[in-house]
């Protein structure tokens, strides 16, 4: 069955780094875009990254560009984020998710989740 | 980047239907058929639910339906029951600068 694992939360101190991964398995890696998704405590999905099934295209909200790479290394059937300059409002649960899209890899739906991941970042 | 609007609560006794509406604009909802809603029960991860406006993934509900007109979506939960408790959200494609993926706040819908 499809799974995806997410590891390396944590706690960083604001202006640090800290990089996500997503293990997937039970699907043909190379065949899905694949998202990151998070959820700030009692707060609301909101979206952070995706990454094109050959790992060449990359979007993200203005919230995190410059600072987030969302990245895949193929041959392992992992995805990552490296995530960079922390601030408080990044603490959240990050979700990788399976994606399933159109002609746009940003114009579809996520059909498989992760657990999810804490990631705090004191103020 | 704003959110879809949602209500923030919906609620229903069992065996009611109930509608969660889902509206933003010409550049998300209103202008592709890519809206899919999600559940989330406490601690877990989201569920898809309903994708492409109104399709269902194998394994889901046909008491889960999903509708659109205009620059408004909704989900319909038909013959409600207990375990729908749940937070529900919905998602769409927006075609603004390079686009984006949006989500709703979020509705908790609660089970009389």
């Amino acid at each position: 069955q499809v799974q995806l694992v997410e590891s390396g939360g944590g706690v960083v101190q604001p202006g640090r780094s800290l990089r996500l991964s997503c293990t997937t398995s039970g699907f043909t890696f190379t065949n899905n875009v694949i998202h990151w998704v998070r959820q700030a405590p009692g707060k609301g999905l909101d979206w952070v990254a995706v990454v094109s099934e050959d790992g060449r295209a990359r979007y993200y909200p203005d919230s995190v560009k410059g600072r987030f790479t969302i990245s895949r290394d193929n041959s392992k059937n992992t995805l990552y984020l490296q995530m960079n300059r922390l601030r408080p409002e990044d603490t959240a649960v990050y979700y990788c998710a399976r994606g399933m899209h159109g002609n746009d890899i940003l114009a579809g739906y996520l059909d498989y989740w992760g657990q999810g991941m804490l990631v705090t970042v004191p103020s | 980047q704003s959110a879809l609007t949602q209500p923030a609560s919906v609620s229903g006794s069992p065996g009611q239907s109930i509608a969660i509406s889902c509206t933003g604009t010409r550049s998300d909802v209103g202008g592709y058929n890519y809206v899919s809603w999600y559940q989330q029960h406490p601690g877990k991860a989201p569920k898809l639910m309903i994708y492409e406006v109104a399709s269902r993934p194998s394994g889901i509900s046909d008491r889960f339906s999903g509708s659109k007109s205009g620059n408004t979506a909704s989900l319909t939960i038909s013959g409600l029951q207990a375990e729908d408790e749940a937070d529900y959200y919905c998602s769409s494609y927006r075609s603004t600068g390079t686009g984006t993926l949006v989500f709703g706040g979020g509705t908790k819908v609660t089970v009389l």
